[in-house]
């Protein structure tokens, strides 16, 4: 599975957008991009996750660039609940998740 | 909808003890899989089972085993506990590892080795 980097940490005013990067430039064809999160070492939380299409649900958007070598991850309106580690993960043949450490997202009142 | 149970939540052992960490879910998945996560640092691959009667090693399983007891139940059991365990251990399932589908996640199980 390809390598993702992250930043290890990013600020977020409260009910402002939170726009969270993610490179992956040796991905290949058949992997997707997953995000998840981890709020307050609970268990991660599945958010979205894409292959080539840009993808919207009800927590988050995720725009993938047309080369793929990179994506974003999008907060519409950022809540203090949001506070959490993000993972972006790409995941193909290989069966299981491989997370690195993420980005520690900050929302502030 | 319980999704995945893991017990115990935490525990205290002493080195050289033996426990087994249980996990269940609920949703008729094929694949589960057990992490690790140290402090500061992201979920490290334990062990996983991509489907009933499979297991196979993830990136950290020395000293550990697996059962995939059935299609519910995947166990994790430390024979010698070593104070290096001690760490949050999660369990996840997934409907079918081979195709894209989201993981789900247990709450953890927090486990110190003195």
């Amino acid at each position: 599975d390809a390598k993702t980097t992250q930043p290890p940490s990013m600020d977020c005013a409260e009910g402002r957008a939170a726009n969270l990067p993610c490179n992956h430039s040796t991905i290949s064809g058949n992997e997707y991009v997953y995000w998840y999160r981890q709020i307050h070492s609970q268990g991660p939380q599945y958010i979205i996750h894409g292959l080539k299409n840009n993808e919207t649900n009800e927590m988050a958007s995720l725009i993938i660039t047309e080369d793929r070598k990179s994506s974003t991850l999008i907060l519409p309106h950022a809540t203090l609940r949001d506070t959490a580690v993000y993972y972006c993960i790409v995941r193909g043949s290989f069966v299981a998740l491989n997370f690195g450490k993420g980005t520690s997202l900050l929302v502030t009142p | 909808n319980a999704g995945v149970t893991q017990t115990p939540k935490f525990q205290v052992l002493k080195t050289g003890q033996s426990m087994t960490l249980q996990c269940a879910q609920d949703m008729n998945h094929n694949s589960m899989y057990w992490y690790r996560q140290d402090p500061g640092m992201g979920l490290r691959l334990i062990y996983y089972s991509a489907s009933e009667g499979t297991t196979d090693k993830g990136e950290v399983p020395n000293g550990y085993n697996v059962s995939r007891l059935n299609k519910r139940e995947f166990s994790l059991r430390l024979e010698s506990a070593a104070p290096s365990q001690t760490s949050v251990y999660f369990c996840a399932s997934s409907g079918d590892s081979r195709k894209n589908t989201e993981a789900f996640f247990g709450q953890g199980t927090r486990l110190t080795v003195v």
